[in-house]
């Protein structure tokens, strides 16, 4: 069976320190990956996607960063960290067939202080 | 205006009690929709997808209104359980692939 792994599961970083979220996906390949952004009281917002190795599309100009430097490795960086960046980040994965469903991982808490 | 837009609520209910949610969206090319439920501090996991006809799923009964742009999600006899928040999703063609727009969310409570 497929599993998606996050972690850190809580971050608390200071302004301007970098940050590296790390997400992998078991028991499938060639998913379709996903960042989200979940700020208090708000919606899922969709930070970028990736269809393969390689092949990052950024929904929002931000000062974040993904690469998909293997097949189930999806990594979601900043090089200096903004308090607007706290919030809960969440990976998730689809099979490249199945448009419907997408499977989310627990989730990264970070706080920027 | 947001492309999907729920009450958040929060639903304070008794077990037992019948409640519904709303939600409508802004995107006439919507093609799919979705009920997502997130525990608190949790992820988001797929409750049921919501079909034109309707579709029922035990206690839980979407409904889709193409015509309104309106989508609902009926709970009957609550449980203590149902207790989180329900995330309204639509599903549109855009820049080239499927992207999934996530409602705000609406709360339930249920007391015993």
């Amino acid at each position: 069976s497929q599993t998606i792994h996050q972690w850190p599961a809580t971050l608390v970083q200071p302004v301007g320190s970098p940050l590296s979220l790390e997400c992998t996906v078991e028991g499938t390949s060639n998913p379709n990956l996903y960042w989200y952004r979940q700020a208090a009281g708000r919606g899922l917002q969709l930070l970028f996607y990736s269809v393969g190795i390689g092949q990052i599309s950024s929904e929002v100009p931000q000062n974040l960063s993904a690469s998909r430097p293997q097949d189930r490795q999806f990594i979601l960086s900043s090089k200096k960290l903004l308090l607007s960046d706290s919030g809960f980040y969440l990976c998730a994965w689809r099979t490249s067939s199945d448009q419907e469903t997408q499977y989310f991982g627990p989730g990264t808490r970070l706080l920027v202080l | 205006r947001k492309e999907v837009e729920q009450d958040p609520g929060p639903f304070n209910v008794p077990e037992g009690a019948t409640v519904a949610f709303n939600c409508t969206y802004s995107n006439s090319a919507s093609q799919s929709f979705f009920w997502y439920r997130q525990d608190c501090r949790k992820e988001p996991k797929l409750l049921m997808s919501v079909y034109s006809s309707g579709n029922e799923d035990g206690r839980f009964t979407a409904q889709l209104n193409r015509a309104s742009q309106y989508i609902s999600l009926l709970i009957r006899d609550s449980k203590l359980s149902d207790s989180a928040t329900y995330l309204c999703v639509s599903r549109a063609l855009s820049g080239g692939y499927n992207k999934l727009i996530f409602g705000a969310g609406t709360r339930l409570a249920v007391h015993p």
